[in-house]
């Protein structure tokens, strides 16, 4: 089970944002992956690998962690990043998710 | 570059059975590297793994669908299916079709959706 935090996250423009996700046993890395989904598409893959950012990803968006904990970190937030964005390990579960809102 | 396509009805009614299709173009259903799966979202809430399927026909379910949903691979034809029977209104939901890297971090690939409403 992935458990992400926090549920919404409210930050002005140019914030450093911070999301977690959490599995309830070690997760490989190596299949642990970050979407990002606006209202009415499909989620776009932003971070695979845990940390390898998808083609065309902005390089504010990074990813880390092992184990157990694993972070998505937007260096500095734009409008455009206020989204719902999900965790997900390969094969297996998502996290519930963690809403993004630019003040 | 792979393109996932889904498609299938977009009305069904309560306690019959969906059957939805994932066409795969610029790639092999049929390859030993990669598994191919079902996600779906119901309105307004998140993502949930449905299962996914080997190119041999292993697969693996959620939980909570197990003895209600089936997957299957056509290799001839280059595309997987996935079917749920017993369908509630609580299955009303946009499908998605993936396909995962079994190698070490391997990007995933996703199509666009295919809404499914069910309704009488």
């Amino acid at each position: 089970v992935l458990t992400q935090s926090p549920g919404t996250l409210s930050l002005s423009p140019g914030a450093r944002a911070t999301l977690s996700c959490r599995a309830s046993q070690s997760v490989s890395s190596d299949y642990l992956a970050w979407y990002q989904q606006k209202p009415g598409q499909a989620p776009r893959l932003l971070i695979y690998g845990a940390s390898r950012r998808a083609a065309g990803i902005p390089d504010r968006f990074s990813g880390s962690g092992s184990g157990t904990d694993f972070t998505l970190t937007i260096s500095s937030l734009e409008p455009e990043d206020s989204a719902v964005y999900y965790c997900q390990q390969h094969g297996s579960s998502f996290g519930g998710g963690t809403k993004v809102e630019i003040k | 570059q792979l393109l996932l396509q889904e498609s299938g009805p977009g009305l069904v009614k309560p306690s019959e059975t969906l059957s939805l299709t994932c066409t795969v173009s610029g790639g092999s259903v049929n390859s030993s590297n990669y598994y191919w799966a079902w996600i779906r979202q119901p309105p307004g809430k998140g993502l949930e793994w449905v299962g996914s399927i080997y190119y041999t026909g292993n697969t693996y379910y959620s939980p909570s669908l197990r003895g209600r949903v089936t997957l299957s691979v056509d290799t001839a034809k280059n595309h997987f299916s996935m079917k749920l029977d017993s369908l509630t209104a609580a299955d009303t939901a946009v499908h998605y079709c993936a396909r995962f890297g079994l190698a070490a971090a391997v990007p995933p690939d996703w199509g666009q959706g295919t809404v499914v409403t069910v309704s009488s």
